[in-house]
């Protein structure tokens, strides 16, 4: 395997239930995102790890909550989302999480919500 | 206003004309800009990194930086149906908080053979 990975690449899931969305980047960064990509929008930054620690909470809903075990692995848990929140969820890694080098992102999670 | 404004398109082609896809942004801080292409069902992809003013040159592909307009282009030269996709520009600046990136909202476009 090579990049960024993420699994599943198609979720389709009620208002109710809980799921989690994984990715894992063999790229040895040290930093890893979480975006948000509507139609027609810019991506939207959701969370930012540095080095497995929390930088940034783009004011994302609770609804939605990320896990780093390691510098390699970001989670998604996803629990009573809202019919506003089907979208394609990225997942991005960076050397770091400071020197501007580029984001490289994996294929996404197509995500729907009934 | 928007940090990065991006004509959405799309932007309809014939094989082998020269594209320019481009840019506007509103923060003069912005030093570090790339290109992404991202292919329907698929993720983005860098396509071109680049530092300050200038153009730099890959293949077919030239990314200009015009700073004092806050302006940025990407070309394509002899462009191919496979260069069909969505265009994403984004940005950054020099020790802003946890790398962040602004994106533009990506402009289609389509090469017809």
């Amino acid at each position: 395997e090579t990049g960024v990975t993420q699994t599943p690449r198609h979720l389709v899931m009620g208002m109710t239930n809980k799921k989690s969305l994984k990715c894992e980047q063999h790229l040895g960064h040290n930093a890893m995102y979480w975006y948000k990509q509507s139609a027609k929008k810019p991506l939207e930054l959701m969370f930012v790890y540095n080095f497995k620690e929390q930088t940034e909470n783009n004011s994302v809903p609770s609804r939605f909550s990320p896990e780093c075990p390691n510098s390699s692995h970001l989670f998604l848990h996803l629990h009573t989302l809202q019919p506003e929140d089907s979208a394609l969820y990225l997942c991005a890694s960076s050397q770091d999480g400071v020197s501007n080098q580029p984001q490289h992102f994996g294929d996404g999670t197509r995500l729907s919500i009934l | 206003q928007k940090e990065v404004e991006q004509d959405p398109g799309p932007l309809s082609v014939p094989e082998g004309a020269i594209v320019s896809l481009n840019c506007t942004y509103s923060n003069s801080a912005f030093q570090y800009f790339m290109w992404y292409r991202q292919y329907s069902r698929k993720g983005p992809e860098l396509l071109m990194y680049t530092y300050s003013s200038g153009n730099k040159e890959d293949g077919r592909f030239t990314a200009q930086v015009d700073k004092s307009s806050k302006y940025i282009s990407l070309f394509i030269r002899d462009s191919q149906p496979s260069d069909s996709a969505t265009y994403l520009c984004a940005m950054s600046a020099p020790y802003d908080n946890f790398n962040k990136f602004y994106f533009g909202s990506g402009t289609k476009l389509n090469v017809k053979p």
